[in-house]
């Protein structure tokens, strides 16, 4: 059975610290997505990653980096948190070829800065 | 750009009420088409797809049809339970090569809620 796991669940910040989202894929994917989810706004892809040490913006990369050192795990990380970055975060992964079509995903990490 | 517009919600049915959530894109080329649904508590989960003009992806009783002249990918259920009560998107992926492949642009999403 396909695998996208997030280290946490829940997460509570506070402004102004390095926060890390990590994921890992146990399905030897090429690539990885990181997507936050607001009401009424739907996934906006953050940052993906088409191999190790590979990444590429998304369309709302601003406050955010990504790390991919191995090519099971993805991390995300908000260099210095801010309130308005109070969101539902999720991970995906998918097979690298023309007929890729799924996305897994994984279960969320809902951060809360304060 | 790619875009997605999904009808706006919530939506709230009996069951075994006829069910419909519009969804109509604007791409270049031709992409290919999906429904998500998110279930309470969990990730996103494909539901159906369809890849070009006029196919028909199904999926638990779910049907949505690939309308090229129209943009759209209408979602449709003939009769909801209440287990259908999630969060539905509706996404493309244009079919360009080199690094695009597997990303999808989503819609806003529609919040169902199903009553006994």
């Amino acid at each position: 059975d396909v695998k996208v796991t997030q280290s946490s669940r829940y997460l509570v910040k506070r402004t102004g610290e390095k926060v890390f989202l990590e994921c890992v894929q146990d399905m030897d994917h090429e690539n990885m997505f990181w997507y936050r989810q607001d009401p009424g706004l739907g996934l906006r892809l953050i940052y993906f990653s088409y191999d190790v040490k590979m990444k590429e913006k998304g369309d709302i990369p601003e406050g955010y980096s990504v790390s991919r050192e191995k090519k099971e795990r993805f991390s995300l990380i908000l260099e210095s948190a801010s309130t308005n970055q109070t969101s539902m975060y999720l991970c995906a992964s998918t097979i690298s070829t023309v007929s890729s079509y799924e996305q897994y995903f994984g279960p969320g990490t809902r951060l809360t800065v304060t | 750009g790619n875009s997605v517009t999904q009808m706006e919600g919530p939506v709230t049915l009996s069951e075994e009420a006829f069910l419909t959530i519009n969804c109509t894109y604007t791409a270049t080329g031709y992409p290919s088409l999906f429904w998500y649904v998110q279930y309470p508590g969990e990730g996103l989960q494909l539901l159906l797809k369809a890849t070009k003009a006029d196919d028909k992806g199904s999926n638990k009783g779910f049907e949505a049809t690939y309308r090229k002249e129209t943009t759209s990918f209408h979602l449709e259920k003939g009769s909801v339970q209440v287990s259908d009560s999630a969060v539905y998107f509706c996404a493309l992926r244009t079919n360009a090569g080199g690094t695009s492949y597997g990303k999808l642009t989503f819609g806003q999403g529609t919040i169902l809620t199903v009553h006994p």
